[in-house]
């Protein structure tokens, strides 16, 4: 299953540095979701596109910045981490956005650990 | 609040039924997926539920009872790589997928 595909699978990270994740969809699917995945803990939603627009935010703080160029891309930018955010980073995909029942398709996820 | 419960893990025998239960309470309903993830892989999508009664699916089966906030996952003929976590997940009134923690399922020969 390669419908959606997430770089890198694994990433170190110290506190000061700065780094991106990508995600690239596949499937021609107009909405992109990135999720967040500690151990134990259900998944928690931080920001969903919707035809390159950002439809949602959850309280995310601002150290975690997303872009969306097309509808196929989607990236989380990363600055002065904690390590409390050491977690799996999931993107998402669905034909539609939200005012829909589609079933989202994830990518294998980011394991993030910071330093 | 918006509340879902199902068993942290649970443990079956290779060729075996195991069912795993979720209960939920959400804002309003829009259905109701169960996900299987093995570990350090992608969630990966199995059912969807909308109206009460049951899906089956292969050796796999989902039961929805709206009037009572549950839903059932049925594995049967299990086998070892079915060993993987299940999240379930009802969608509420504004669409949002509102995420269970998990099940833990282990396999033993």
């Amino acid at each position: 299953e390669t419908g959606v595909t997430q770089t890198p699978r694994h990433l170190v990270m110290g506190m000061t540095n700065k780094k991106s994740l990508k995600c690239e969809q596949h499937l021609g699917h107009n909405a992109m979701y990135w999720y967040k995945q500690s151990a134990k803990k259900p998944l928690e939603l931080m920001f969903v596109y919707s035809l390159e627009e950002r439809v949602e935010n959850n309280s995310v703080p601002s150290r975690f910045s997303p872009e969306c160029p097309n509808s196929s891309h989607l990236f989380l930018h990363l600055h002065t981490l904690q390590p409390e955010d050491s977690a799996l980073y999931l993107c998402a995909s669905s034909q539609e956005g939200p005012g829909s029942q589609e079933t989202q398709y994830f990518g294998p996820g980011t394991r993030l650990l910071v330093l | 609040g918006q509340n879902i419960d199902q068993p942290t893990e649970m443990t079956a025998t290779e060729g075996a039924i195991v069912q795993i239960n979720c209960t939920y309470q959400t804002s309003g309903f829009n259905g109701l997926f169960w996900y299987q993830q093995h570990a350090g892989e992608a969630p990966t999508f199995l059912s969807y539920n909308v109206l009460d009664g049951l899906e089956e699916k292969g050796r796999f089966s989902s039961f929805l009872s709206r009037s009572k906030g549950y839903s059932y996952l049925l594995l049967k003929e299990l086998q070892m790589k079915d060993s993987a976590s299940y999240l379930c997940a009802p969608m509420d009134s504004n669409y949002q997928l509102i995420w269970g923690a998990g099940t833990k399922l282990i396999i033993k020969p």
